[in-house]
């Protein structure tokens, strides 16, 4: 299972955190990549980026705000930054676990809920 | 980086009756290891996607086999053999075959 949590309201400029809690899964295993997608409202779906277990770590150069992915491997937690936000940040932002195999990424196979955060002042 | 262009954007299906969706590459998701790096995803109405098909023709664990996809190089196509209620919401294809992941627009499928 994964459970986004993040605050709800970021105001325009200020940095957006989000968490994505994982259980029943590590997010040390070898086997998978673990990514966040972004939605915004009453529209189609954008890959972010994704995050190995090493660290290794592939962003979406579309993103006009900087991100930053990371692991906290202690709390089994994956989290997104993304700064200097504005309105076209406004999105749900899933987490989700994304298969490997032969070194090749695949597939989202197991999504979060979703967060909604909102982008206004 | 890869386009992917779904249609129609929207269809309207009657229960019992087949349904088609198209998502058309801007370049070819096959890879020299021979594999087809595309995906089907289901997104119902306030819930997260969930994943129907990978590798074209592939489903995944749980997917209905009324469920069924096709295709090569750079055009694909997700059917649906017989529409059920439980099948409204949109439909994304995506592809991992590049950097950055991409996904379709998006169909949306409701039923008559």
């Amino acid at each position: 299972q994964l459970q986004e949590s993040g605050p709800g309201l970021v105001r325009p400029s200020e940095t957006l955190s989000i968490s994505c809690t994982v259980s029943g899964d590590s997010i040390n295993s070898a086997s998978y990549y673990w990514g966040w997608i972004r939605q915004p409202p009453g529209k189609g779906l954008e890959w972010i980026g994704s995050i190995f277990y090493d660290e290794t770590t592939y962003y979406n150069p579309s993103l006009k705000s900087p991100v930053t992915i990371s692991l906290a491997s202690s709390k089994n937690q994956l989290s997104l930054k993304l700064t200097s936000v504005t309105a076209a940040d406004t999105a749900v932002y899933y987490c989700a676990r994304q298969k490997i195999e032969s070194s090749m990424i695949l597939y989202f196979d197991y999504w979060g809920q979703g967060a909604l955060v909102t982008v206004s002042s | 980086d890869i386009e992917l262009t779904q249609t129609p954007l929207s269809l309207s299906a009657t229960p019992g009756q087949p349904a088609s969706i198209s998502c058309k590459s801007s370049q070819s998701l096959l890879r020299r290891d021979g594999r087809t790096y595309l995906y089907w995803y289901l997104q119902r109405p306030g819930q997260p996607p969930q994943l129907l098909m990978f590798e074209v023709s592939k489903r995944f664990s749980g997917v209905p086999d009324r469920f069924s996809g096709s295709g090569s190089g750079t055009d694909f196509t997700l059917k649906i053999s017989r529409v059920e209620p439980e099948d409204v919401g949109v439909y994304y294809c995506m592809q991992s075959l590049q950097f950055p992941l991409t996904f379709g627009g998006g169909t949306k499928v409701e039923i008559k």
